[in-house]
């Protein structure tokens, strides 16, 4: 089955613990992208990669880090987190097509809690 | 980037009728995209019209993308309780940056 997979799907920490929140695809899909979702704000996305070893910042980048090692995963860094990265985290990734990407799939998100 | 803006924030119906839901945007664009999402979970894509394109039908799901205008319209016919999300409208420029709007929260009333 075609997928976009994250772990966990529910985070509580403290600040300042350093996190990865996984992502992974079975799709051979060049695009992947990190996005966080908070009330009254939409989906803003964090970073998105290419291909691999291809990243690139997205609006809100501050406080994250990303790698793409191999082209399934794509992992989520927080490095020192801090209460304000509280909120719902989306995985997706898609075919790279002509203006840029095309549908995106979507893992089913990681509520992170940083008290 | 700019956000696209869904309108109206929210509706309620009652099954059996139609749901007509807007998205504008400010800049050019190559798509807009429609995803439905069932309260706190992942997105589902809906259906992605090309800059180039004025409608196209999915099944029950009617999109119209009007480039002058800068707006796209996504109509849900003969609704159900199962259509009960949100919807959101994601547009696609010349970067791989998508912007998302906050979302139209869609009620079906069985």
């Amino acid at each position: 089955e075609a997928q976009v997979t994250q772990n966990p799907r529910y985070l509580i920490t403290v600040t300042g613990k350093k996190l990865t929140v996984t992502c992974s695809q079975n799709m051979n899909h060049e695009y992947m992208s990190w996005y966080r979702q908070d009330p009254g704000l939409g989906l803003r996305q964090i970073y998105y990669s290419m291909n691999v070893e291809v990243t690139d910042k997205g609006d809100v980048p501050e406080g994250y880090k990303v790698s793409r090692k191999e082209k399934r995963n794509f992992p989520l860094i927080l490095e020192s987190p801090s209460p304000n990265q509280t909120s719902l985290y989306f995985c997706a990734s898609s075919l790279v097509g002509q203006g840029g990407y095309n549908e995106q799939f979507f893992g089913p998100g990681t509520r992170l809690t940083v008290l | 980037s700019q956000q696209g803006e869904e309108d109206p924030q929210a509706l309620s119906i009652q099954e059996g009728e139609n749901a007509t839901m807007n998205c504008s945007y400010k800049t050019s664009i190559n798509n807009l995209q429609w995803y439905r999402q069932n309260s706190g979970r992942g997105l589902v894509h809906l259906i992605l019209i090309r800059s180039n394109e004025r409608e196209k039908h999915s099944g029950r799901l009617r999109v119209t993308l009007d480039t002058s205008k800068k707006s796209s319209s996504l109509l849900i016919t003969a609704s159900r309780a199962a259509d009960t999300a949100s919807y959101l409208c994601a547009t696609g420029g010349g970067s791989y940056i998508p912007t998302f709007g906050r979302g139209t929260s869609l009620i079906v009333h069985p």
